[in-house]
């Protein structure tokens, strides 16, 4: 079946560096993609998403690159702190025909991002 | 964003036990979903809970095993039945999908089986 995968299951990096998690995804429908940050006994926490018109959105010290031709996606942390240590998942979806709803999210496997102070 | 609550946050249970878990969203929502995360890994849709009508299910997964109930649009609680080991994991509830809205999660119900 379609899938979301990540190219690095780890992801060390220095405090105030900037980090880069990429995920492939296999669903060429998909058309919504969501990043999730989950802390130690926390459910996922919504960071940042993106539609499929667009390449790129940018948040607070975080952006989502999106890459449709090879159907790619990254989310970048601007001056990681330790704060940011948790696992990032991505998620895809597609939207209804009428674009105004979606339904289940097919998860990645998860990236395990470790700043060191 | 909706705050969703989940009980028990945690439980022990026995073999051939069943355990229903409680979501909680604190608004109306149309759409509410059940997840498995099974330790080390990642999220897995187990249903979508449907208010008003029966539960739709991914593969791999029934209702006789996970049967979900839905009477409104901020409730709904996901049983796992006659458990096993294999059961052990955390199950997480999430609400949303309407608009440009993101799914927003629980904290999830860790759940053991001796």
């Amino acid at each position: 079946g379609e899938s979301v995968g990540l190219h690095l299951p780890t992801l060390s990096v220095q405090e105030g560096d900037n980090s880069i998690i990429n995920c492939a995804y296999s669903n060429s429908a998909s058309d919504y993609f969501i990043w999730y940050k989950q802390e130690s006994g926390k459910g996922p926490q919504f960071i940042i998403d993106i539609r499929s018109n667009m390449d790129k959105r940018q948040g607070q010290r975080v952006t989502v690159l999106l890459n449709k031709t090879v159907k790619h996606l990254s989310l970048q942390i601007a001056a990681t702190q330790p704060g940011d240590s948790a696992v990032y998942f991505c998620a895809e979806t597609i939207y209804n025909a009428g674009g105004t709803s979606y339904g289940k999210l097919t998860f990645g496997q998860g990236t395990i991002l470790t700043v060191h102070p | 964003s909706a705050v969703i609550s989940q009980k028990p946050s945690r439980d022990i249970c026995q073999r051939g036990t069943s355990l229903t878990i409680q979501c909680q969203v604190d608004s109306q929502v149309t759409m509410m979903f059940w997840y498995r995360q099974q330790p080390g890994q990642s999220l897995t849709l187990i249903a979508t809970a449907n208010q008003g009508s029966e539960a739709t299910y991914e593969s791999g997964f029934v209702i006789d095993k996970f049967p979900i109930s839905r009477p409104n649009l901020t409730f709904s609680t996901l049983t796992v039945s006659n458990m096993s080991p294999e059961d052990s994991s955390i199950y997480l509830c999430s609400a949303g999908g309407q608009g440009n809205q993101p799914q927003h999660f629980g904290d999830g119900t860790r759940l053991s089986i001796l």
